[in-house]
């Protein structure tokens, strides 16, 4: 089956540093992938929606500058919390569509990030 | 705006009992209803999804029943065991699953 794979699964990082989460298609080529964020025993809070080729697109309240998406290649995005702190500590996850259409969503394992 | 309510928020099960769980929703545009499991520190993975045209869908221990009228849709699961309890999420979308609404969640435990 489609496995969407995210990296690293945790890291920990200095208030005022900044972190990259990388999301990957292992076998299939993902036009679109979405990142989402959630807070301990919260629901998934949809930040973006990154296109290959194009700038990402953005929920209202998620800071663009803050969160940088990049959407290189059909199996990569990258998520960049930029000048982190400690309000930024969450479980952020992507997810990726195999074709398109109705083909159902893929969701990554996950990165918990903790900044100290 | 929330708009996109689970009820119960948590659920606690004999073994072999039947979970029930509720989501409704506000957005008559939503035309996909998936349900997701979620594990401690590991992503969501989708359970089961009806579309709006059938009102009811069962796979394996699984089904889902959609009234479209009251804006509501269940998890029914059968024979549960410890292995179901995870948080589960029912998550809308408009465009056949592009953009998921993810439901407030309900956390399930099984007993034995």
């Amino acid at each position: 089956g489609a496995v969407v794979s995210q990296h690293p699964s945790r890291v920990i990082c200095k208030s005022g540093t900044s972190v990259k989460i990388e999301c990957r298609s292992l076998d299939f080529q993902a036009t679109t992938m979405f990142w989402y964020r959630q807070f301990p025993k919260q629901s998934l809070m949809l930040m973006a929606t990154s296109n290959e080729g194009s700038k990402a697109t953005y929920e209202q309240g998620v800071e663009k500058d803050k969160f940088l998406i990049n959407h290189a290649s059909l199996t990569l995005s990258t998520l960049t919390v930029t000048s982190a702190h400690p309000e930024d500590s969450s479980f952020y996850i992507c997810s990726a569509r195999e074709g398109s259409g109705r083909s159902p969503l893929h969701f990554g394992n996950g990165t918990r990030l903790t900044v100290t | 705006q929330q708009q996109v309510k689970q009820s119960p928020q948590s659920l606690i099960v004999q073994k072999g009992g039947i979970s029930i769980i509720n989501c409704a929703y506000e957005n008559t545009a939503f035309d996909y209803f998936p349900w997701y499991q979620q594990f401690p520190g590991k992503g969501p993975a989708l359970l089961i999804a009806i579309r709006p045209d059938v009102s009811e869908k069962k796979e394996g221990r699984f089904t889902i029943s959609f009234n479209k009228s009251a804006k509501q849709f269940s998890l029914h699961i059968m024979d549960s065991q410890p292995g179901d309890s995870a948080t589960y999420f029912c998550a809308p979308s408009t465009g056949g699953g592009n953009k998921l609404t993810f439901g407030t969640g309900t956390q399930l435990k099984v007993e034995l």
